[in-house]
């Protein structure tokens, strides 16, 4: 099963920040949380990863609370482009144990 | 870099029919693995690879057979297709030594009808 849960949609003004939140209570100390985003039924994109320090990067930005618990992934100033599903994962960064996504969150930005 | 190449993009099967899914990657990743993602749902893992001559099941293997000879290719065999088995299907790589950072590669898909 997924260790993360995520809402299953969610909506954004065009031009806003969108905020997907992602919950991962049972994270373990060496694991990662990454973002990945799926643009209709392309293959999906990944976007950032980070273990516990708040990172960013051109496409986005990524809060870790302080327990690791959960995290936020923020586009800035969403675009009609950034419609998309966005799914989020924990594992060990240098680890080949078997990657599952759960259903994930479809964004829909509104113009 | 052609990252993760998948053939053939579409295809459209009868059942009981067998075909073969390709996926090559050329950035020498070990793991290599398979998804299918039905309408209106995420991603199922199939099969999975962490090197040439290994492989173990995902959460949905029944009906699927993997092999993996070389580092760059990783195959997917339907033996005996059947309608449930249409859907798309991605392969995706990646590697935990540096400069990578262990984020996966996807390819575009391979879109299969069993009718």
């Amino acid at each position: 099963d997924a260790k993360t849960t995520q809402p299953p949609s969610m909506d954004c003004a065009e031009g806003r920040a969108a905020n997907l939140p992602c919950n991962h209570s049972t994270i373990s100390g060496n694991e990662y949380v990454y973002w990945y985003r799926q643009i209709h039924s392309q293959g999906p994109q990944y976007i950032i990863h980070g273990l516990k320090n708040n990172e960013t990067n051109e496409m986005a930005s990524l809060i870790i609370t302080e327990d690791r618990k959960s995290s936020t992934l923020i586009l800035p100033h969403a675009t009609l482009r950034d419609t998309a599903v966005y799914y989020c994962i924990v594992r060990v960064q240098t680890s080949y144990d078997k990657v599952i996504f759960g259903p994930g969150t479809s964004l829909s930005v509104i113009p | 870099n052609a990252g993760v190449t998948q053939t053939p993009k579409f295809q459209v099967l009868k059942t009981g029919q067998s075909m073969t899914l390709q996926c090559a990657q050329d950035m020498n990743h070990e793991y290599m693995s398979w998804y299918r993602q039905d309408p209106g749902m995420g991603l199922r893992l199939i099969h999975y690879s962490v090197g040439a001559g290994i492989t173990d099941q995902g959460e949905v293997p029944n009906g699927y057979n993997v092999s993996r000879s070389t580092t760059e290719d990783f195959p997917l065999r339907l033996l005996s297709a059947a309608p449930s088995q249409t859907s798309v299907y991605f392969c995706a790589s990646t590697s935990r030594d540096e400069p990578n950072t262990g984020e996966l590669f996807f390819g575009e898909g391979s879109r299969l009808t069993v009718l």
